[in-house]
């Protein structure tokens, strides 16, 4: 089956610093990455996502990079604001199976 | 304008006293699933609906059942709650599948005593 691994599982950033988080991913067919953010007390919420025939996409002030050959696939924050705080998952979709494998996730604290 | 909406927010139980998590959407949407998260971790998926269709992940403890009398309704129902299954459970939605958007509820916090 798929496995997903997120780094690092906490991250902490000066507020206006970026913020970047990794995701590795074992099976090839995997063609779909979400990513969502966990607040405390919430369930999470989609902020982006990327398919496999898409290398880049970008939202304001979020970045989502997708490398098909090394299975990896990062999130990037810019210009962070204390309202970034949360928890933010990666995730990888696989066709066969019809399956969504979540990583660990990530801890991210916006220091104002 | 709530989307998802899971109630209670907070339910208290004891060992081995059945329990039903309710859900509910107003966004019409096909799919709709039923997650346990533990604390610091990622959601595990225990089961999702096609429509009627009722999807079963392989490692989902009998213990959990579920019912989706219509398209806007869908219910957790825990037979008899272990002290392991204190959890959050989040409900979500999606239009056709995984990889539509998935709207989460708030979920419902889970205590058993």
């Amino acid at each position: 089956g798929e496995n997903v691994e997120q780094h690092p599982s906490t991250l902490s950033v000066q507020e206006g610093d970026s913020a970047v988080i990794k995701c590795t991913y074992s099976d090839s067919a995997s063609n779909y990455f979400p990513w969502y953010k966990q607040e405390l007390g919430k369930g999470p919420q989609l902020i982006i996502d990327i398919r496999s025939n898409v290398g880049e996409k970008k939202d304001q002030r979020i970045a989502v990079t997708l490398n098909k050959t090394a299975k990896h696939f990062s999130l990037h924050i810019t210009e962070t604001q204390p309202e970034d705080s949360a928890v933010y998952f990666c995730a990888a979709y696989k066709a066969a199976g019809n399956k969504l494998t979540f990583g660990g996730g990530t801890r991210v604290l916006v220091k104002p | 304008d709530a989307m998802v909406i899971q109630n209670p927010r907070y339910q208290v139980t004891q060992f081995g006293k059945p329990v039903t998590l309710s859900c509910s959407q107003t966004l019409n949407h096909n799919v709709m699933y039923w997650y346990q998260q533990k604390s610091s971790q990622a959601p595990k998926l225990l089961f999702h609906y096609y429509d009627k269709d009722f999807n079963n992940e392989a490692d989902t403890p009998d213990n959990f059942q579920s019912r989706r009398p219509n398209t806007s309704f869908c219910f957790l129902d825990i037979r008899s709650p272990g002290l392991g299954d204190a959890a959050m459970y989040l409900c979500a939605t999606s239009r056709q599948g995984f990889t539509d958007t998935q709207y989460f509820g708030p979920g419902t916090r889970l205590t058993v005593l």
